[in-house]
């Protein structure tokens, strides 16, 4: 699987966008950019996914560049309990492909 | 949506004991489970990959005579750390695959602690 770059830490601020960035130069045309998060002592939640164009659910949005070289994560109105680490996986999504989690991203939003 | 559930949220053992931590899929079936470990302030590592009726397949550095993982059904995998020590204290987490793409869904974690 590709690897995946991510600014380790960010803040924001309650009730504004949060807006997460990440790198996968080496992407390859059959991979998909998963979004999860933990929260605290739980298991990681499934936020997002797309391959090419944008995605959004109740949860987020995703805008995958036009080089699919780079994505970034909006969560439109972040609040406390959105305080997480936010991982970017690559992963082609085969039936047995597992994922590998990188650091991550240490949001915290601030009231 | 599909959930797996992971018991026991927490346990603590002695040194020497063994442990066995369950992980369901309560609405969908998984022919493939995964089993994560997540020391403090890291991220989650890859132990094994759980296949239905058949041997787990393990992560490099991983040893499968100390992590036996058994999963016999397709709702049902475990993961038992054998003679367990100190050094086993960790958050253990279950994943499974749900249907398509969907993405994959996880356990709530068991937190070990071996004293």
């Amino acid at each position: 699987d590709a690897k995946t770059t991510q600014p380790p830490s960010m803040d924001c601020a309650e009730g504004r966008a949060a807006n997460l960035p990440c790198n996968h130069s080496t992407i390859s045309g059959n991979e998909y950019v998963y979004w999860y998060r933990q929260i605290h002592s739980q298991g990681p939640q499934y936020i997002i996914h797309g391959l090419k164009n944008n995605e959004t659910n109740e949860m987020a949005s995703l805008i995958i560049t036009e080089d699919r070289k780079s994505s970034t994560l909006i969560l439109p109105h972040a609040t406390l309990r959105d305080t997480a680490v936010y991982y970017c996986i690559v992963n082609s999504g085969g039936s047995n492909y597992k994922l590998t989690f990188g650091k991550g991203t240490l949001l915290t939003v601030n009231p | 949506g599909a959930v797996v559930s992971q018991h026991p949220s927490w346990v603590i053992c002695k040194s020497g004991t063994s442990v066995k931590i369950e992980c369901r899929s309560l609405d969908f079936q998984a022919t493939t489970m995964f089993w994560y470990r997540q020391f403090p302030k890291q991220s989650l590592m890859l132990m094994a990959t759980s296949n239905e009726g058949s041997k787990a397949t393990y992560e490099q550095g991983v040893e499968k005579d100390k992590f036996l993982i058994n999963h016999a059904s397709l709702t049902l995998s475990t993961l038992t750390v054998t003679s367990a020590h100190p050094e086993d204290s960790s958050f253990y987490i279950c994943s499974a695959r749900v249907g398509g793409l969907g993405g994959y869904t996880f356990g709530s974690g068991t937190r070990l602690t071996v004293v």
